[in-house]
């Protein structure tokens, strides 16, 4: 069975600092990772992707197979940022079908 | 767009009542699926559904819980004889293929009193 795991219920920085919100996950075949983002009082949506590439409001991510991890970075955090952060798996190339940490809490201080 | 709709909002219902939740999916979209989350935890998967049929229903509870997508119409999560452990926040997504971003609702939030 497949499984993602966010060590961390909350992450506090300040502005302007580098922020990691850190995420491992296993199954034994080959997913795809996503990033997921709720801001307060609205719904999940999508951040990005592992298959993408892409970097989305400052943020980035690299799937590490060997550590089995893909952590969400920003090197430099904004107050806007605040909000909670949940790491997915698809374990079946083809469903939509997800498999989520318990999330983390980004509170950004001024 | 008015994107994924989730009806109602705030559901409360006593033990032992029905809880109905609806959703109805992005326009063009006719993949749909369910979870759910529990105080202090991650979205559970329960269900995905294609329009009139269930495509995996692995993470639904074998007893009191059923899904149906019909042609017309939302999809409907229902719980029969519902328990105060059935309260959660329930999210439906919906999504245009099986390989394509699915979309989220605002959720339901049931709680049982």
């Amino acid at each position: 069975a497949q499984r993602v795991t966010q060590p961390e219920k909350l992450l506090s920085v300040f502005k302007g600092a580098p922020v990691e919100l850190k995420c491992n996950y296993s199954y034994s075949g080959s997913p795809e990772l996503f990033w997921y983002v709720q801001y307060s009082r609205q719904r999940l949506q999508l951040l990005l992707r592992h298959i993408s590439r892409e970097s989305i409001k400052g943020f980035t991510a690299d799937l590490n197979k060997g550590e089995t991890s893909f952590h969400l970075k920003k090197p430099f955090a904004q107050e806007e940022d605040s909000a909670m952060y949940y790491c997915a798996l698809r374990p079946i190339p083809g469903y939509s079908t997800l498999t989520f940490g318990k999330g983390t809490m980004l509170l950004v201080s001024p | 767009n008015a994107g994924v709709m989730q009806n109602p909002r705030h559901l409360v219902r006593r033990r032992g009542q029905e809880a109905r939740l609806r959703c109805s999916p992005m326009k063009g979209h006719s993949h749909v699926y369910w979870y759910r989350q529990l105080p202090e935890e991650g979205l559970k998967f329960m269900v995905y559904l294609q329009k009139e049929n269930i495509i995996d229903e692995s993470g639904m509870p074998k007893e009191r819980f059923s899904a149906e997508f019909p042609k017309e119409g939302p999809s409907i999560l229902r719980i029969q004889q519902v328990v105060r452990g059935d309260s959660a926040a329930y999210f439906c997504a919906s999504s245009w293929d099986s390989n394509t971003e699915a979309f989220f609702g605002q959720g339901t939030r049931l709680t049982v009193v």
